[in-house]
């Protein structure tokens, strides 16, 4: 079975800095997906990040972008030039080759100071 | 192009009844998963219906089930609730390959009295 941990229960950052949120993950698969989910109070789940486990680069969307190590099974997330409009619950989640599963981390809260 | 849509948005029930959610995915998607999210567990994974077909099951009791008709969209039922069964239940919704975008619906929020 695949876990996801993200070990840090909330972040905080001044608004146009940069902050790295932190995912690690098991799994046996070598095949799989990876993702960053946005959740603000609305609740509504918003894709933030999508990244290929077969791929060595680093996937990167406008201000986010991740670094990816699969071999440390390492997923961590840097937010650059931070709005307040990205406080928010950050979610790492896993999905397996086998359909569309995702396993989800506790998540991580982050609080924007402007 | 509309995006995954829940109903109900909210609804309250009595313990030892039932309940049905439902859920419309975004068109073209066949893929379609729900999650429950509580303060204590997270969001965890109930089950995935790909062409009517359930393709992932979760760690849920048999109280869990869904199905998905041939237009995609998806139903999930709740028997016999339990106050722990108060929750945010989130749909959602891919093409057809797996690695696919996954787009979520707003939630139905669950409330057991």
């Amino acid at each position: 079975a695949q876990t996801v941990t993200q070990s840090q229960p909330e972040m905080s950052v001044q608004e146009a800095e940069t902050v790295t949120l932190s995912c690690t993950y098991d799994t046996s698969e070598s095949d799989y997906y990876l993702f960053w989910y946005k959740q603000p109070p609305s609740r509504q789940m918003i894709l933030v990040i999508r990244q290929e486990a077969y791929k060595q680069q680093n996937a990167t969307e406008n201000r986010f972008s991740v670094n990816f190590q699969k071999a440390a099974k390492s997923f961590s997330l840097k937010i650059s030039d931070s709005q307040l409009g990205d406080a928010a619950m950050y979610f790492c989640a896993h999905n397996t080759a086998a359909g569309n599963k995702l396993t989800f981390g506790g998540g991580t809260r982050v609080l924007v100071k402007p | 192009k509309a995006g995954v849509t829940q109903t109900p948005r909210y609804l309250i029930k009595t313990r030892g009844q039932q309940v049905t959610l439902s859920c419309s995915p975004i068109s073209g998607h066949r893929s379609v998963s729900w999650y429950q999210q509580t303060p204590g567990q997270g969001l965890q994974f109930l089950f995935e219906y790909f062409s009517e077909t359930q393709r992932n099951k979760g760690n849920f009791p048999g109280r869990f089930s869904g199905r998905q008709f041939s237009n995609s969209r998806s139903e999930m039922n709740v028997s016999t609730l339990e106050l722990g069964d108060s929750a945010l239940y989130l749909c959602a919704s891919s093409r057809e390959r797996t690695g696919n975008t996954i787009y979520f619906g707003e939630g139905s929020w669950l409330t057991v009295v």
